[in-house]
This record gives structure tokens, C-alpha cells and sequence, in this order.
């Protein structure tokens, strides 16, 4: 069976600091990979996703992932968060018409 | 565009209510899904639709019903609510073409006393 495991519940960076959240998934074939953003209050936000091509993915708001397919991992990264970032971060799996989430990660930003 | 749209926003319910949950997309998306979010638990999928007139479970889909008359809309019903079911209700939409965006409504936050 599917599944997504996101094991930091809570990290806390400083402001400009570079940040990574880890997933790690089991699947039983090529997997569809997503990362969304949930601020507060609010609904999902799809930030990038890896289907094929490229094991590094590019998405919205400077974060990119990289697919690693021998560690089963799919670790979100930015260079330098924003004290806008502060949010919950879910990993999930695909495919479209069963996506299964993490249990997410919530992210505190330091001034 | 409106997107997703949940109705209503909050729902405060007596158990053993009847109440249904709406959702609607203007987006003329085949794929549409209820998850479930609780604390520490992430999102946990309900049931799911493929395309109007299909319907199956996911991981967590006791005392809930769903049915797709059309492409739009995909309520989901509580037939008897129970405490447990107090939570955020998501509903989201994709095309349905392998590796596409779902698209989140703004939840419904039921709460059952």
C-alpha cells in the first residue's frame, strides 16, 4: 500500500536561514510526488510536483525537491526562507484519483 | 474563476444529526475527493469520484456517503454525526490526467457535540 512519511512534525528556522523538509514514500510503482502548503485558516496549495524527467523539480516561491528514487525521498529545500513560509507543509503521492497525504510538517520561522 | 467551493465554512451539529456537505467545481475536473484533516493525523482521504455516476472509498470512509449525479458537484453526507467526526472537511478537484494539480476547496470545520 501507499504511503508518506514526513518524520519532523515541527521545525523552526531562522529567517534566511536555508531550510529542508524530508518525505519519504513507499509506492509500488513509479511514483507521482507532490508537496503542498496549508497556511492558517486556509485550504491546500500545490507548491511542485515530480511525475517523470528530472529528478530536481522546480516550484513556486523558491522551493524546489529532488527525487531520489534509491532512498525512496522526496525532501523539499529553499536557499533562504521568508518569514512568510511559517506554514504546514504536507508530502503526498499520487496517483490524481488516490492521493495519500503525510502526516505534515509544520514549519516556525525565527526573526 | 470560483475554483473549489465548500458550504458552508462551520457547522456545529448534535450527534446523531443528518447534514450534508457541499462541494462544486467550475473547473469541469473528471477526479473529485473528500479528505479529512485532524491534528497531527495530515489528510486522510474519505472517498473519491473518477468521473460522474462513480464513486469509491478511501482510507476512512465509515458513517460517510457520497454520490456524483454531475461533473460539478460531489457532496459528502453524514447520516448519523458522531463526535468523532468533528474535524476540517476538504474537498478537492484535478483533471484527472495522470500527475495533474488537485485543487483544494477552503475546508468546512464540523464540529459534533
Amino acid at each position: 500500500a501507499q504511503s508518506v512519511t514526513q518524520p519532523d512534525i515541527h521545525i523552526t528556522v531562522s529567517e534566511g536561514a536555508s531550510l529542508e523538509l524530508r518525505c519519504n514514500y513507499s509506492y509500488g510503482a513509479t511514483p507521482y510526488l507532490f508537496w503542498y502548503v496549508q497556511s492558517p485558516g486556509q485550504g491546500l496549495q500545490l507548491l511542485l510536483k515530480y511525475f517523470s524527467g528530472d529528478t530536481l523539480v522546480q516550484g513556486i516561491k523558491g522551493f524546489e525537491a529532488e527525487f531520489k528514487r534509491s532512498q525512496s525521498s522526496f525532501n523539499l529545500r529553499k536557499p533562504s526562507v521568508h518569514w512568510s513560509d511559517a506554514a504546514e507543509y504536507f508530502c503526498a503521492v499520487g496517483p490524481d484519483d488516490k492521493i495519500i497525504f503525510g502526516k505534515g510538517t509544520r514549519l516556525h520561522i525565527l526573526p | 474563476n470560483a475554483g473549489v467551493t465548500q458550504t458552508p465554512k462551520f457547522q456545529v451539529l448534535k450527534t446523531g444529526q443528518s447534514m450534508t456537505l457541499q462541494c462544486a467545481q467550475d473547473m469541469n475536473h473528471e477526479y473529485m475527493s473528500w479528505y479529512r484533516q485532524d491534528p497531527g493525523m495530515g489528510l486522510r482521504l474519505i472517498h473519491y469520484s473518477v468521473g460522474a455516476g462513480i464513486t469509491d472509498q478511501g482510507e476512512v470512509p465509515n458513517g460517510y456517503n457520497v454520490s456524483r449525479s454531475t461533473t460539478e458537484d460531489f457532496p459528502l453526507r453524514l447520516l448519523s454525526a458522531a463526535p468523532s467526526q468533528t474535524s476540517v472537511y476538504f474537498c478537492a478537484s484535478s483533471l484527472g490526467v495522470t500527475g495533474t494539480e488537485a485543487f483544494f476547496g477552503q475546508g468546512t470545520r464540523l464540529t459534533v457535540v
